[in-house]
């Protein structure tokens, strides 16, 4: 069965650094094209950027582009979503996917002073 | 960018009965259409991809068409636990993929 299983809430303060997770299995992670999707509180869905993990091909879409950085580590079928400088409007449920597959459960990630 | 159009936005329809959503691409995704469904305080779940083909575990009663630009997502008999959001999102033309603003199915 392909999971994706995500790493935990986070609760951060504005300008610190974050790294979430999201282990992948049951299915040959290198092969396929995995990516991040946002969503804030009460909206709808985003797609941040996708990675392919057999060769690091990453792109990112407009809006996120320079915001965040995604990357994957194919070894340990792991891949990552990583801010440098958190902003209290990075607050959100962040979820980890296959496109047209399946989805993680969901990293909530809340900034606050 | 690739806009995905949900209508309607809010649907209510009586347990049992049928329930149409549409999706419209804003120009050709051919089939890499999905649809997921999204109880509060859950993840987005797999009902649909390639536009056609059901998700391992998804009830027959789903079932979606189309192509090109023109998708629906058919429930055949709704039960209590269909009551959800419904999103449809294309993943032909990257950057980005993309999804519709959402239908939401409630209780009649």
């Amino acid at each position: 069965e392909v999971q994706l299983v995500q790493s935990g809430a986070e609760v951060k303060k504005p300008g610190e650094s974050l790294k979430i997770s999201c282990k992948g299995s049951g299915y040959s992670f290198p092969s396929y094209w995995i990516g991040w999707v946002r969503q804030m509180p009460g909206k709808g869905l985003e797609w941040m950027g996708i990675i392919y993990p057999g060769d690091s091909d990453t792109r990112y879409s407009p809006s996120f582009q320079g915001q965040v950085t995604i990357s994957a580590d194919k070894s340990i079928s792991t891949a990552y979503l990583q801010w440098s400088s958190l902003k209290a409007s990075d607050t959100a449920m962040y979820y980890c996917a296959r496109p047209g597959g399946k989805w993680g459960q969901g990293t909530l990630v809340t900034v606050s002073s | 960018e690739i806009v995905m159009t949900q209508s309607p936005a809010t649907l209510s329809v009586s347990p049992g009965e049928r329930a149409t959503l549409s999706c419209r691409a804003s120009q050709s995704v051919s089939s890499d259409l999905a649809w997921y469904q999204q109880k509060p305080g859950q993840a987005p779940r797999l009902l649909i991809s390639g536009a056609s083909t059901r998700a391992t575990g998804i009830p027959a009663r789903f079932s979606g068409s189309g192509s090109g630009t023109e998708f629906t997502l058919t429930i055949s008999s709704l039960q209590s636990e269909d009551f959800a959001v419904y999103y449809c999102q294309q993943y032909n033309n990257w950057p980005p993929y993309t999804f519709g603003q959402g239908t939401k199915l409630e209780i009649k």
